[in-house]
């Protein structure tokens, strides 16, 4: 079966740094997305990564090892508002999305 | 501003009634698609569609109905509600680039559907 798997949860503090790790099994693979989920609100697009490396955005930052079935996210100097659920999904061989259940991370001051 | 709209935001119903959740997007995208999600659980594919007149199931197709009769209208039909259709429905667009080297073919999300069925 194809499965994506993160930590359910994460604690960090204001101003550090936090990496979201993101492991995945899937027939076939055409790209790693990562979407922000604020509680009660729809997710929103952070990142995308279909060769290896790491891509980097401002604050945020995702790598791709696709031999190994792994990606992370990467935040930089914390803010509050960084308090949210992050949502890892691969696109398989048919252009499908699988979705992980989300890494809820908690920001404290 | 939101560029892809769901409404009810919240609905309350009894078991057995038919609801109709409706999704509509101004960006004219081809693809759009219906997710089911309770907390902290994945998102769960129930329906999508590849264009006008065009509509497939997901991997939970939840006893709902979908229709694509226009590119920007989307709505999601429930014929006889039960409790365990309990959840958030969000509704989502994207741009056609299967098969595309130009880039990702990233979902842009409404607000979502808090459906409660009693």
């Amino acid at each position: 079966g194809q499965n994506i798997d993160q930590p359910t949860e994460m604690t960090a503090t204001e101003g550090a740094i936090v990496q979201i790790n993101c492991t995945y099994q899937t027939s076939g693979f055409n790209g790693l997305f990562w979407y922000q989920q604020h509680a009660g609100e729809a997710p929103t697009f952070l990142s995308y990564n279909v060769l290896d490396g790491l891509e980097e955005k401002g604050r945020f930052s995702s790598f791709l090892s696709r031999s190994k079935g792994y990606s992370y996210l990467l935040l930089k100097e914390l803010q509050m508002k960084d308090s949210a659920s992050y949502l890892c999904a691969v696109m398989d061989s048919n252009y499908q999305l699988i979705w992980g259940a989300g890494t809820k991370l908690i920001i404290k001051p | 501003e939101a560029d892809i709209y769901q409404t009810p935001r919240y609905l309350v119903i009894g078991t057995g009634k038919k609801i109709t959740l409706e999704c509509s997007q101004t960006m004219g995208h081809d693809k759009m698609y219906w997710y089911q999600q309770d907390p902290g659980m994945e998102l769960h594919l129930i329906h999508y569609s590849y264009g006008v007149n065009s509509t497939e199931k997901g991997d939970l197709s939840s006893e709902s109905t979908v229709s694509r009769i226009r590119t920007e209208h989307f709505p999601l039909t429930l014929e006889s509600a039960r409790p365990s259709h309990t959840s958030q429905y969000l509704c989502a667009s994207s741009e056609d680039r299967t098969g595309s080297s130009s880039g990702a073919n990233v979902l842009t999300f409404g607000a979502g559907s808090r459906l409660t069925v009693l």
